[in-house]
């Protein structure tokens, strides 16, 4: 069975500090996704990595696919209230098939 | 906003009744999918379709079907409902199989079998 492991599972931290999350696999795969979710609402896509080694940056967001493309990890400089949600990592090894993690559940306090 | 909507947003239903949520896209995409979102497992697929008429299983299919009769509609049964489908369910559509599986959700409806 493949699996992504996200860690940590739930992050409560304090308004301005920084945060790194993380998703592993023993799976390689063609691309990786990172979406936030809102309570009540669907997942919503911050962005696709498919290089192994990428480096991709959205405002204070920052995400690596590692150079294996087994691995990837989120960066959060000097988060914000705004940032607080769950965060799904999700790869997808070919065809129809893509595989989510459990996720990331950040907290992040005022 | 990739146009899905989801119906109902909330279901309570005893168990053995069948169950229907449907799922409707205005932008005409290919692709779409049924996940169920639990606590500790994500989202796991439960059906998917490629065109209308074209559909099939994913990772948790038990005890679900699909049809898809329009393009623009998604349709997922339960036939017989147990306490283990309780769950949140996701419709997505995908708009280009050409830049990987990023995925666009609804906004979910959530399932209470009692």
């Amino acid at each position: 069975t493949q699996l992504l492991e996200q860690s940590p599972q739930f992050l409560s931290i304090q308004e301005g500090e920084n945060l790194t999350v993380y998703c592993n696999s023993s799976s390689v795969f063609s691309s990786l996704q990172w979406y936030r979710q809102e309570p009540g609402e669907g997942p919503v896509l911050l962005v696709t990595v498919v290089t192994g080694g990428e480096v991709k940056k959205l405002k204070r967001l920052t995400f690596q696919f590692g150079d294996a493309r087994k691995d990837s990890s989120l960066h959060i400089t000097a988060a914000q209230p705004g940032d607080t949600g769950l965060y799904l990592c999700a790869g997808e090894t070919g065809g129809f098939k893509t595989i989510f993690g459990a996720g990331t559940r950040l907290f992040v306090k005022a | 906003d990739a146009g899905i909507t989801q119906s109902p947003r909330h279901k309570v239903t005893e168990t053995g009744t069948p169950v229907t949520l449907r799922c409707h896209q205005t932008e005409n995409h290919r692709y779409m999918y049924w996940y169920r979102q639990d606590p500790g497992h994500g989202l796991r697929l439960i059906h998917y379709s490629y065109g209308v008429k074209d559909t099939d299983k994913g990772e948790v299919s038990d005890g679900y079907s699909v049809s898809r009769s329009k393009t623009e509609d998604f349709l997922l049964t339960l036939e017989s409902a147990t306490s283990s489908q309780t769950s949140v369910y996701f419709c997505a559509i995908t708009r280009d199989r050409s830049s990987g599986t990023e995925a666009f959700f609804g906004q979910g409806t959530r399932l209470t079998v009692v």
